[in-house]
């Protein structure tokens, strides 16, 4: 089945540097995928998309581009700041299908 | 817009007492709706999803069970709870028809089962 997998946390950096949070998937056809972001004690919130190869999603600093022959999505940031400390989901949606696939999230803190 | 909205935030329940969560969407209609759990940290499991009023699909078999009694409301429900039911739990939803649209969450419950 259709599966997402993220590189383990925590991910320590010192503002200002540079950010790669990496996600490969396995799924048939051509999924759509996403990253979201969740601070502590709230819901999930969409922070970009993807939904053809080659297609860059970017949002707030963030960027990802969409690797069919990698079968990638790898979150990017230039320049992280101490608000940026939350964990990070990658996921995908399968063509014709209903659920979404996340994977187990990356926390990310960011020190001052 | 579209907003959704999960109630309560908090609950404090004990073991054996029953449960029910809502959870409505405002702003469009037939949405896909979803519940996860989320064990502390730790990712998401979905537990139930539904295409339309009356229809639940149950991902994991367990101690809960879902309703959706109208369009636009999610119910989650327990006749008894367990310690294992703790968690923090979010409701979702999507629209339907087109590939690539993204699901948008609630603020999420977290249940403590004493």
């Amino acid at each position: 089945g259709d599966s997402v997998t993220q590189m383990e946390g925590p991910v320590t950096l010192s503002e200002e540097a540079f950010l790669t949070i990496n996600c490969t998937y396995t799924a048939t056809g051509y999924p759509s995928l996403f990253w979201y972001v969740q601070y502590p004690g709230e819901g999930l919130q969409l922070l970009l998309k993807a939904t053809k190869a080659d297609d860059k999603g970017s949002n707030k600093g963030f960027e990802a581009t969409y690797r069919k022959e990698t079968t990638s999505f790898h979150l990017e940031k230039g320049s992280v700041q101490v608000s940026d400390s939350a964990v990070y989901f990658c996921a995908l949606k399968g063509a014709g299908t209903y659920k979404y696939i996340f994977g187990t999230g990356t926390r990310l803190k960011v020190l001052a | 817009s579209q907003t959704i909205h999960q109630w309560p935030a908090t609950l404090v329940q004990p073991v054996g007492s029953p449960l029910s969560l809502e959870c409505t969407v405002e702003g469009t209609s037939n949405p896909n709706l979803y519940w996860y759990r989320q064990a502390a940290g730790r990712g998401l499991q979905l537990l139930f999803y539904s295409v339309g009023i009356g229809q639940i699909s149950s991902e994991v078999p367990q101690n809960l069970s879902a309703s959706r009694p109208q369009d636009r409301q999610f119910i989650l429900s327990s006749k008894k709870l367990l310690l294992s039911d703790s968690g923090f739990y979010l409701c979702a939803w999507s629209m339907t028809g087109e590939s690539g649209q993204p699901q948008h969450f609630g603020d999420g419950t977290r249940l403590s089962i004493l």
